[in-house]
């Protein structure tokens, strides 16, 4: 069964940088992944596609400060030097079969 | 600019149906596979629907099999969520968003809120 795992929560300081991780299920290892990113009250916003290699394709407008990177079947999302708006709910996405599957989202506090 | 613009939302009894709709500007609609995903009051993202370009392939999640019926209009730029037989658990508000050719997400609407409540 194809599942996306992300911790909960994560928190960083203002400035500084955070990796969040998506865990894809077992057998699953080489799909691709795609990350969003959902502020308070908003809709949510496009940031990158990551393949299983690292490689990514980031969305329009989408500040370099934001990368991904990826290891056996994690997938992660780093952004370096943390603003106050980067405060949100960040989740990954992937597809196969004809089916979407979203991961649980990690909720970033920036301190 | 793309922009997705959902409607047809509000507060409904259990067992009534609603229809949302998506209206999409600033890109050829008749060329993308588009879908529906929803999000239950402080809950995370659950997909709904899909439904290629050319309505020749339509999926659901489990949950939704069934009651829902995803259809699009490509001569008006439209999506629309025929929903069913509605349940308390179905209340949440509910995403229009583009997929690529590679299927991952690339814009999404604001949302239309249902609600489900006797």
């Amino acid at each position: 069964q194809l599942v996306l795992t992300q911790s909960p929560s994560a928190s960083a300081s203002l400035g500084a940088s955070v990796k969040l991780t998506c865990t894809l299920s077992s057998g699953h290892s080489s799909y691709v992944i795609a990350w969003h990113q959902q502020q308070p009250e908003k809709g949510p916003r496009y940031l990158m596609k990551l393949n299983s290699d690292g490689s990514h394709t980031k969305g329009d407008g989408i500040p370099d400060r934001f990368s991904g990177s990826s290891s056996g079947a994690e997938r992660y999302l780093t952004i370096s030097s943390l603003q106050s708006e980067d405060e949100a709910d960040y989740y990954c996405q992937t597809w196969g079969s004809g089916i979407h599957v979203f991961g649980g989202g990690t909720q970033l506090t920036v301190l | 600019e793309v922009h997705l613009v959902e409607s047809g939302g509000g507060l409904v009894k259990p067992g009534e149906s609603l229809r949302l709709s998506c209206t999409a500007s600033g890109f050829t609609f008749s060329s993308y596979n588009m879908n529906w995903v929803r999000q239950a009051p402080g809950k995370g993202l659950e997909w709904v629907s899909s439904i290629s370009s050319s309505s020749s392939y339509i999926y659901y999640a489990d949950s939704m099999k069934g009651r829902f019926a995803l259809s699009r209009d490509n001569a008006k730029n439209s999506l629309y969520l025929q929903m069913n037989s509605l349940r308390a658990e179905d209340t949440a508000v509910y995403y229009c968003a583009r997929a690529t050719s590679s299927n991952n997400f690339d814009y999404w609407g604001q949302g239309t809120l249902v609600t489900v409540s006797s």
